[in-house]
Protein backbone atom coordinates (compact mmCIF):
# COMPACT_ATOMS: atom_id res chain seq x y z
CA UNK A 1 0.00 0.00 0.00
CA UNK A 2 1.40 3.25 -0.88
CA UNK A 3 -0.63 5.05 1.60
CA UNK A 4 -2.19 8.72 0.90
CA UNK A 5 0.21 9.94 -2.06
CA UNK A 6 0.22 13.78 -2.90
CA UNK A 7 1.22 15.51 -6.12
CA UNK A 8 3.30 17.10 -6.84
CA UNK A 9 5.93 17.92 -4.00
CA UNK A 10 6.62 21.56 -4.65
CA UNK A 11 4.90 23.58 -6.85
CA UNK A 12 5.59 27.82 -7.83
CA UNK A 13 2.77 29.58 -9.16
CA UNK A 14 2.14 33.30 -10.39
CA UNK A 15 -0.46 35.38 -9.15
CA UNK A 16 -3.71 34.86 -10.88
CA UNK A 17 -2.46 31.40 -12.37
CA UNK A 18 -4.50 27.86 -11.43
CA UNK A 19 -3.82 24.98 -10.36
CA UNK A 20 -4.79 21.37 -9.04
CA UNK A 21 -3.35 19.81 -5.96
CA UNK A 22 -3.53 15.94 -6.59
CA UNK A 23 -4.36 13.32 -3.35
CA UNK A 24 -5.28 9.88 -4.06
CA UNK A 25 -5.30 6.78 -1.38
CA UNK A 26 -5.07 3.02 -1.98
CA UNK A 27 -6.88 2.36 1.34
CA UNK A 28 -10.49 2.64 0.32
CA UNK A 29 -10.89 5.23 3.02
CA UNK A 30 -14.44 7.15 3.17
CA UNK A 31 -13.16 10.24 4.88
CA UNK A 32 -10.40 12.68 3.13
CA UNK A 33 -9.29 16.34 4.25
CA UNK A 34 -7.20 18.73 2.97
CA UNK A 35 -5.06 20.91 5.18
CA UNK A 36 -2.91 23.90 4.65
CA UNK A 37 -0.22 24.84 7.29
CA UNK A 38 1.72 28.40 7.57
CA UNK A 39 5.52 28.63 8.22
CA UNK A 40 5.26 27.85 12.43
CA UNK A 41 1.36 27.48 12.57
CA UNK A 42 -0.99 24.54 13.16
CA UNK A 43 -2.70 23.05 10.39
CA UNK A 44 -6.04 24.32 9.25
CA UNK A 45 -8.73 22.61 7.41
CA UNK A 46 -10.05 23.74 4.12
CA UNK A 47 -12.34 20.90 2.28
CA UNK A 48 -13.56 17.69 3.64
CA UNK A 49 -15.80 14.70 2.48
CA UNK A 50 -17.17 11.99 3.31
CA UNK A 51 -17.48 9.91 0.39
CA UNK A 52 -17.67 9.83 -3.30
CA UNK A 53 -19.85 12.87 -4.13
CA UNK A 54 -20.00 14.64 -0.76
CA UNK A 55 -17.86 17.42 0.15
CA UNK A 56 -17.92 20.04 2.62
CA UNK A 57 -15.98 23.33 3.58
CA UNK A 58 -13.76 23.70 6.42
CA UNK A 59 -12.67 26.43 8.50
CA UNK A 60 -10.60 27.92 5.29
CA UNK A 61 -12.36 27.37 2.05
CA UNK A 62 -12.20 30.95 -0.04
CA UNK A 63 -9.94 30.82 -3.12
CA UNK A 64 -10.27 26.40 -2.94
CA UNK A 65 -12.25 23.98 -4.82
CA UNK A 66 -12.60 20.24 -4.11
CA UNK A 67 -14.96 17.38 -6.30
CA UNK A 68 -15.01 13.69 -4.86
CA UNK A 69 -15.57 11.90 -7.80
CA UNK A 70 -14.57 8.61 -6.76
CA UNK A 71 -13.22 6.91 -3.64
CA UNK A 72 -9.44 7.12 -3.87
CA UNK A 73 -9.01 10.54 -5.08
CA UNK A 74 -9.69 14.13 -3.72
CA UNK A 75 -8.06 16.80 -5.75
CA UNK A 76 -7.58 20.48 -4.38
CA UNK A 77 -8.05 23.27 -7.08
CA UNK A 78 -6.60 26.85 -6.63
CA UNK A 79 -9.12 28.64 -8.49
CA UNK A 80 -6.89 32.09 -8.57
CA UNK A 81 -3.14 31.79 -6.60
CA UNK A 82 -3.02 34.80 -3.99
CA UNK A 83 0.45 35.24 -2.58
CA UNK A 84 -1.40 34.49 1.08
CA UNK A 85 -1.98 31.03 -0.17
CA UNK A 86 1.71 30.42 0.09
CA UNK A 87 1.74 27.18 2.41
CA UNK A 88 1.73 23.42 3.06
CA UNK A 89 -0.77 21.38 1.87
CA UNK A 90 -1.67 17.83 3.46
CA UNK A 91 -4.42 15.56 2.51
CA UNK A 92 -5.42 12.85 5.07
CA UNK A 93 -7.70 10.39 4.97
CA UNK A 94 -9.02 7.67 7.13
CA UNK A 95 -11.64 4.95 7.23
CA UNK A 96 -14.89 5.12 9.86
CA UNK A 97 -15.05 1.96 10.25
CA UNK A 98 -12.35 -0.72 11.62
CA UNK A 99 -9.44 -1.10 13.39
CA UNK A 100 -7.65 2.03 11.96
CA UNK A 101 -10.74 4.14 12.38
CA UNK A 102 -9.55 6.83 14.38
CA UNK A 103 -6.45 7.70 13.25
CA UNK A 104 -5.87 9.64 10.16
CA UNK A 105 -3.40 8.84 7.82
CA UNK A 106 -1.56 12.21 6.19
CA UNK A 107 0.38 12.79 3.01
CA UNK A 108 3.68 13.93 2.95
CA UNK A 109 2.57 17.60 1.84
CA UNK A 110 2.99 19.83 -1.15
CA UNK A 111 5.00 22.86 -0.28
CA UNK A 112 3.00 25.54 -2.68
CA UNK A 113 4.57 29.20 -3.02
CA UNK A 114 3.08 31.95 -4.83
CA UNK A 115 4.81 34.88 -6.30
CA UNK B 1 -15.78 21.16 18.65
CA UNK B 2 -14.23 22.11 21.64
CA UNK B 3 -11.34 24.75 22.22
CA UNK B 4 -7.83 23.34 23.40
CA UNK B 5 -5.12 24.82 25.08
CA UNK B 6 -1.34 23.54 24.97
CA UNK B 7 1.97 25.01 26.46
CA UNK B 8 3.70 26.30 23.31
CA UNK B 9 6.91 24.58 24.00
CA UNK B 10 8.58 22.15 26.38
CA UNK B 11 11.49 20.23 26.99
CA UNK B 12 12.28 16.91 28.33
CA UNK B 13 15.53 14.58 28.84
CA UNK B 14 16.21 11.91 27.14
CA UNK B 15 15.02 8.89 29.07
CA UNK B 16 12.74 10.88 31.04
CA UNK B 17 9.02 10.87 30.98
CA UNK B 18 7.17 13.27 28.98
CA UNK B 19 4.20 14.47 30.27
CA UNK B 20 2.03 16.90 27.58
CA UNK B 21 -0.89 18.36 29.12
CA UNK B 22 -3.75 19.48 27.14
CA UNK B 23 -6.55 21.41 28.32
CA UNK B 24 -10.74 20.67 26.92
CA UNK B 25 -12.46 22.44 29.33
CA UNK B 26 -15.42 22.88 27.16
CA UNK B 27 -15.52 19.05 25.97
CA UNK B 28 -18.49 17.62 25.11
CA UNK B 29 -20.18 13.97 26.34
CA UNK B 30 -19.64 12.66 22.74
CA UNK B 31 -16.18 14.24 22.17
CA UNK B 32 -13.38 11.97 21.87
CA UNK B 33 -9.42 13.44 22.76
CA UNK B 34 -7.04 12.71 19.73
CA UNK B 35 -3.30 13.26 19.93
CA UNK B 36 -1.24 13.68 17.14
CA UNK B 37 2.65 14.77 16.50
CA UNK B 38 4.07 15.95 13.40
CA UNK B 39 7.71 15.52 13.14
CA UNK B 40 9.86 18.15 11.23
CA UNK B 41 7.71 19.26 8.17
CA UNK B 42 6.01 15.82 7.68
CA UNK B 43 2.70 14.77 7.67
CA UNK B 44 0.99 14.78 10.96
CA UNK B 45 0.88 11.10 13.02
CA UNK B 46 -1.54 9.36 14.64
CA UNK B 47 -0.72 8.76 18.43
CA UNK B 48 -3.75 7.90 20.38
CA UNK B 49 -7.26 8.81 21.40
CA UNK B 50 -9.60 8.59 24.58
CA UNK B 51 -13.30 9.03 25.67
CA UNK B 52 -13.26 8.81 29.32
CA UNK B 53 -10.85 5.78 29.99
CA UNK B 54 -7.04 6.20 30.37
CA UNK B 55 -5.59 4.54 27.52
CA UNK B 56 -2.48 3.01 26.26
CA UNK B 57 -0.70 1.88 23.30
CA UNK B 58 2.47 1.26 21.95
CA UNK B 59 3.39 4.94 21.06
CA UNK B 60 2.02 6.39 24.55
CA UNK B 61 -0.59 6.69 27.36
CA UNK B 62 -3.48 9.64 27.92
CA UNK B 63 -4.43 10.36 30.78
CA UNK B 64 -8.30 11.87 31.27
CA UNK B 65 -9.34 13.71 34.24
CA UNK B 66 -12.37 12.29 35.79
CA UNK B 67 -14.39 15.73 34.90
CA UNK B 68 -13.13 15.32 31.32
CA UNK B 69 -11.62 18.76 31.15
CA UNK B 70 -8.27 18.03 30.85
CA UNK B 71 -5.99 15.48 29.34
CA UNK B 72 -2.13 14.24 29.64
CA UNK B 73 -0.22 12.77 26.56
CA UNK B 74 2.54 10.46 28.48
CA UNK B 75 5.67 9.27 26.76
CA UNK B 76 7.20 6.77 29.06
CA UNK B 77 10.54 6.97 27.99
CA UNK B 78 11.30 9.96 25.36
CA UNK B 79 14.06 9.92 22.91
CA UNK B 80 15.17 12.20 20.29
CA UNK B 81 13.14 10.95 17.73
CA UNK B 82 10.15 11.92 20.21
CA UNK B 83 11.25 15.51 19.30
CA UNK B 84 7.81 17.00 17.35
CA UNK B 85 5.10 19.13 17.37
CA UNK B 86 1.98 17.84 19.48
CA UNK B 87 -1.31 18.45 19.17
CA UNK B 88 -4.02 17.39 21.10
CA UNK B 89 -7.48 18.15 18.95
CA UNK B 90 -11.08 17.44 20.65
CA UNK B 91 -13.92 16.02 18.23
CA UNK B 92 -17.43 14.61 17.78
CA UNK B 93 -17.10 14.37 14.02
CA UNK B 94 -14.78 11.53 13.45
CA UNK B 95 -14.32 13.27 9.49
CA UNK B 96 -13.36 16.87 10.53
CA UNK B 97 -10.70 17.96 13.03
CA UNK B 98 -9.58 21.34 14.09
CA UNK B 99 -6.03 21.39 15.17
CA UNK B 100 -4.63 23.95 17.36
CA UNK B 101 -1.23 25.68 17.26
CA UNK B 102 0.01 22.45 19.38
CA UNK B 103 2.99 21.78 21.78
CA UNK B 104 6.67 22.21 20.56
CA UNK B 105 8.53 19.42 22.19
CA UNK B 106 12.00 19.37 22.80
CA UNK B 107 14.36 16.17 23.87
CA UNK B 108 17.53 16.89 25.06
CA UNK B 109 20.56 14.77 24.92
Amino acid sequence: NAGVTQTPKFQVLKTGQSMTLQCAQDMNHEYMSWYRQDPGMGLRLIHYSVGAGITDQGEVPNGYNVSRSTTEDFPLRLLSAAPSQTSVYFCASRSPTGPSRYGYTFGSGTRLTVV
Amino acid sequence: DAKTTQPPSMDCAEGRAANLPCNHSTISGNEYVYWYRQIHSQGPQYIIHGLKNNETNEMASLIITEDRKSSTLILPHATLRDTAVYYCIVSGMAYKYIFGTGTRLKVLA
